[in-house]
């Protein structure tokens, strides 16, 4: 069965920290997605990555860095955590043009 | 820039009632691919259309594409408290490996028991 894991289905930090957000996948696939989503505002892709060590920027970059060492994982990094990032963190990864497969998401509130 | 817009964003009705939801942009796409999501979960895939003016049955299903891929819609026929999810469309170019999506903001579907 195909699996997108990420690392914490709910987590809270406190404004200023440093915050990882981590994300795996088992089919072996080139494109890793993430995404937050907001009521009302749909999916906004934040950062997405065609190869190892290969990012490019989605519509919402700013406060976020990701990181991609591995094929398999997909990292989201919050600098300095500020109260606007609180949101519902999706991971997706896809095959070229083709379906993208979700992780569960991780709810994250920064207080 | 939102590429898609989904329309109606909410929709309430009871067990047994017909519906349909649109997905419209002013690009054309070369793919265009339905979602469903539940609360608490991921988006899951339910259909792929590639070529203008296909439609596509998935049981109680019907998807259009429209014939300028610009646009598309999602029939529901007699819907069911199943049936109750978050759903988008999204938007997609074959002819890049990158394999970026632009998403509509959702219709969110309740069906009544």
């Amino acid at each position: 069965d195909v699996k997108v894991t990420q690392s914490s289905r709910y987590l809270v930090k406190r404004t200023g920290e440093k915050v990882f957000l981590e994300c795996v996948q088992d089919m072996d696939h080139e494109n890793m997605f993430w995404y937050r989503q907001d009521p009302g505002l749909g999916l906004r892709l934040i950062y997405f990555s065609y190869d190892v060590k290969m990012k490019e920027k989605g519509d919402i970059p700013e406060g976020y860095s990701v990181s991609r060492e591995k094929k398999e994982r997909f990292s989201l990094i919050l600098e300095s955590a500020s109260t606007n990032q609180t949101s519902m963190y999706l991971c997706a990864s896809s095959f070229q043009w083709n379906e993208q497969f979700f992780g569960p998401g991780t709810r994250l509130t920064v207080l | 820039t939102q590429l898609l817009e989904q329309s109606p964003q909410f929709l309430s009705i009871q067990e047994g009632e017909n519906l349909t939801v649109y997905c419209n942009s002013s690009s054309v796409f070369s793919s265009l691919q339905w979602y469903r999501q539940e609360p608490g979960e991921g988006p899951v895939l339910l259909v792929t259309v590639v070529t203008g003016g296909e439609v596509k049955k998935l049981k109680r299903l019907t998807f259009q594409f429209g014939d300028a891929r610009k646009d598309s819609s999602l029939h529901i026929t007699a819907a069911q408290p199943g049936d109750t999810g978050l759903y988008l469309c999204a938007g997609g170019d074959r002819g890049s490996t990158l394999g970026r999506l632009y998403f509509g903001r959702g219709t969110q579907l309740t069906v009544w028991p």
